[in-house]
């Protein structure tokens, strides 16, 4: 079974373009949510797509933004990219079924430096 | 104060060693607790999954919660070389949501 899959897994952009990076669930599952990790600040909660709706976001600028397609897979975006958008972003997959027992899986990130 | 608490160490412990690393937490909404090790440059693996208080064992690994001093624990008995990584707790509440609030992560390193 395939786990979660994250493209591109490397990128380098410059301050003010924008990037959109894209992920596949496990298959089955119907929850993506995406997650930044910097070394001064962890792993930090973006948002959470669940059938094509966002139901959840943490606490970033706009400039962040993500959809969810009906086959479940996600993409993210930033606009206008600061140096401290670099990061490595991972998408989280999991069934999302009603009694919130959910076990939930990571991708292995894409790592985006901004010059 | 963060809702999650870690030591982020370096934690340094001989092969064969019982490691012990624990996490507390603020909110007592959290219902689901996990642990994840992330090797260097790779996503976090789940490790262990557990709901609520008790102890949960896995081969060399164990989690432990106690939800009434809000404070979680992996032990990983007879450590590897290969188990040095970094492990970071994870949590969440009983809703439908995916939200995960992690801690900063525990560096482990085990040498031969």
């Amino acid at each position: 079974k395939a786990g979660v899959t994250q493209t591109p897994r490397y990128l380098i952009k410059t301050r003010g373009q924008q990037v959109t990076l894209s992920c596949s669930p496990i298959s089955g599952h119907r929850s993506v949510s995406w997650y930044q990790q910097t070394p001064g600040q962890g792993l930090q909660f973006l948002f959470e797509y669940f059938s094509e709706t966002q139901r959840n976001k943490g606490n970033f600028p706009g400039r962040f933004s993500g959809r969810q397609f009906s086959n479940s897979r996600s993409e993210m975006n930033v606009s206008t990219l600061e140096l401290g958008d670099s990061a490595l972003y991972l998408c989280a997959s999991s069934l999302a079924r009603l009694d919130s027992g959910n076990t939930i899986y990571f991708g292995e990130g894409s790592w985006l430096t901004v010059v | 104060q963060k809702e999650v608490e870690q030591d982020p160490g370096p934690l340094s412990v001989p092969e064969g060693a019982i490691v012990s690393l624990n996490c507390t937490y603020s909110n007592s909404a959290f219902q689901y607790f996990m642990w994840y090790r992330q090797y260097s440059r790779k996503g976090p693996e789940l490790l262990m999954y557990t709901y609520s208080s008790g102890n949960k064992e896995d081969g060399r690994f164990t989690a432990q919660v106690d939800k009434s001093s809000k404070y979680i624990s992996l032990f990983i008995r007879d450590s590897q070389p290969s188990d040095s990584a970094t492990y970071l707790c994870a949590m969440r509440r009983s809703t439908g949501f995916q939200k995960l609030v992690f801690g900063t992560g525990t560096r482990l390193l085990v040498s031969p």
